[in-house]
């Protein structure tokens, strides 16, 4: 039973563009939230997160926006470069065991220059 | 600074055989993780040490997963009698204090296994 949802496999942009990556829980116990990057041969990247108490964070490019009653979150990239393909992870954990780590199945981002 | 180093990077080994994953942490972490990446799928979270003792094994899949982390350094993660299912990339990751919101997991480049 998939937790943390990222529907959509795969995302193609254009150099410029925006990329709106979209991640869905189901449980309501996750009070915080991460997306981490990954190139390939390498290991994920932590990139951005944000705690439940909040509705969005943001670092230069990237926000994370979340809706906790849509049990919804996105990751906007503004503007996307052609450095930013990569598949992107979102994952989450609750405060019972902080250190653990639930992810979802990547997205995969292709900016196209 | 070095970062989180996993070795091999892939090993391929047959059905039943013995097989043993290295990483090595960043230096001065005290909280070390391993996750499994099966194909197509997210990482899953194994096992948790904090120092030497492992605070949370709950994601090991079953007694053929075995790690041990003796020094509160470098961790093995020990595999018995390999099965085709245990085909994987193998995560490691390490973090300054573990446990908490802003410590931040820095993970390897992972280990694949295939077991043919």
């Amino acid at each position: 039973d998939q937790q943390v949802k990222q529907n959509s496999p795969s995302l193609s942009v254009q150099e410029g563009r925006i990329s709106i990556l979209n991640c869905d829980y189901t449980n309501s116990m996750f009070d915080y939230f991460l997306w981490y990057k990954k190139y390939p041969a390498e290991g994920p990247t932590f990139l951005i997160s944000i705690s439940s108490i909040k509705d969005k964070n943001e670092d230069g490019r990237f926000t994370v926006f979340l809706n906790k009653s849509a049990k919804h979150l996105s990751l906007h990239i503004v503007p996307s470069q052609p450095g930013d393909s990569a598949v992107y992870f979102c994952a989450a954990n609750s405060g019972g065991s902080n250190y653990k780590l639930t992810f979802g199945k990547g997205t995969l981002l292709t900016v196209n220059p | 600074g070095a970062g989180v180093s996993q070795t091999p990077s892939n090993k391929v080994t047959e059905k039943g055989k013995y097989v043993e994953l290295r990483c090595d942490p960043i230096s001065g972490h005290t909280a070390l993780y391993w996750y499994r990446q099966s194909l197509g799928q997210g990482p899953e979270f194994l096992i948790y040490f904090q120092g030497t003792g492992a605070a949370d094994d709950s994601g090991l899949p079953n007694d053929r997963f075995f790690a041990v982390r003796p020094e509160g350094s470098v961790s093995t993660l020990k595999i018995q009698r390999t099965e085709r299912g245990d085909s994987a990339v193998y995560l490691c990751a390490s973090s300054l204090m573990g446990g908490g919101r802003v410590d931040t997991q820095y993970f390897g480049p992972g280990t694949r296994l295939t077991v043919l």
